[in-house]
């Protein structure tokens, strides 16, 4: 079967790193997203990676290794604002999203 | 209008009862998609369309139709409504299939009673 799988639930301070985890089973793989989702929004498209490796955007950093079938999302210089929930979802070879849970992030000053 | 729309935001229905969700996106993006999200699950696909005129089924299809008229719209229905239908139900769009990024509405809150 397909599956994501993700921690429920992590807490970091104000200005510290934070790293969420992704592991994911699907058939076929044509890519993993990163989605934002503050409470009782819509997500929105973080980033995007296809080919193991780091991809770099501001404060966000979203890495893969596609042979462990595994990706985490990095957040640097923690704010407020980042308070929210971090969705995961791979693009199986029907070019359809298997999402997980998401992991909600807790950001204490 | 800029983006998704989705009508109504939220919605008390008794079970039985025949409810549309309305989605509009004047992005011309040729994709959409229906998911419902629950507390604890992943975002689950309902029904997709490809370009205007095509619908596919989804991981979670039973009890629900589409139909995509156009480009624009891509409404959601519900014939008779069951109490598992409660859910937040997100449309979103996407330029192409594959691997373009989707961009989601704000979501209708629906709860069957």
């Amino acid at each position: 079967g397909q599956n994501i799988d993700q921690p429920t639930e992590m807490t970091a301070t104000e200005g510290a790193i934070v790293q969420i985890n992704c592991t994911y089973q699907t058939s076929g793989f044509n890519g993993l997203f990163w989605y934002q989702q503050h409470a009782g929004e819509a997500p929105t498209f973080l980033s995007y990676n296809v080919l193991d490796g780091l991809e770099e955007k501001g404060r966000f950093s979203s890495f893969l290794s596609r042979s462990k079938g595994y990706s985490y999302l990095l957040l640097k210089e923690l704010q407020m604002k980042d308070s929210a929930s971090y969705l995961c979802a791979a693009m199986d070879s029907n070019y359809q999203l298997i999402w997980g849970a998401g992991t909600k992030l807790i950001i204490k000053p | 209008i800029a983006g998704i729309t989705q009508a109504p935001t939220s919605q008390i229905l008794a079970a039985g009862r025949r409810m549309t969700l309305r989605c509009t996106q004047d992005m011309r993006h040729n994709a959409m998609y229906w998911y419902r999200q629950d507390l604890g699950l992943g975002l689950r696909l309902i029904h997709y369309s490809n370009t205007a005129g095509t619908t596919g089924k989804g991981e979670v299809p039973d009890g629900y139709s589409v139909s995509r008229a156009n480009t624009d719209d891509f409404p959601l229905t519900l014939a008779s409504a069951v109490p598992s239908q409660t859910s937040v139900y997100f449309c979103a769009s996407s330029d192409g299939i594959g691997t373009d990024t989707q961009y989601f509405g704000p979501g209708t809150r629906l709860t069957v009673l």
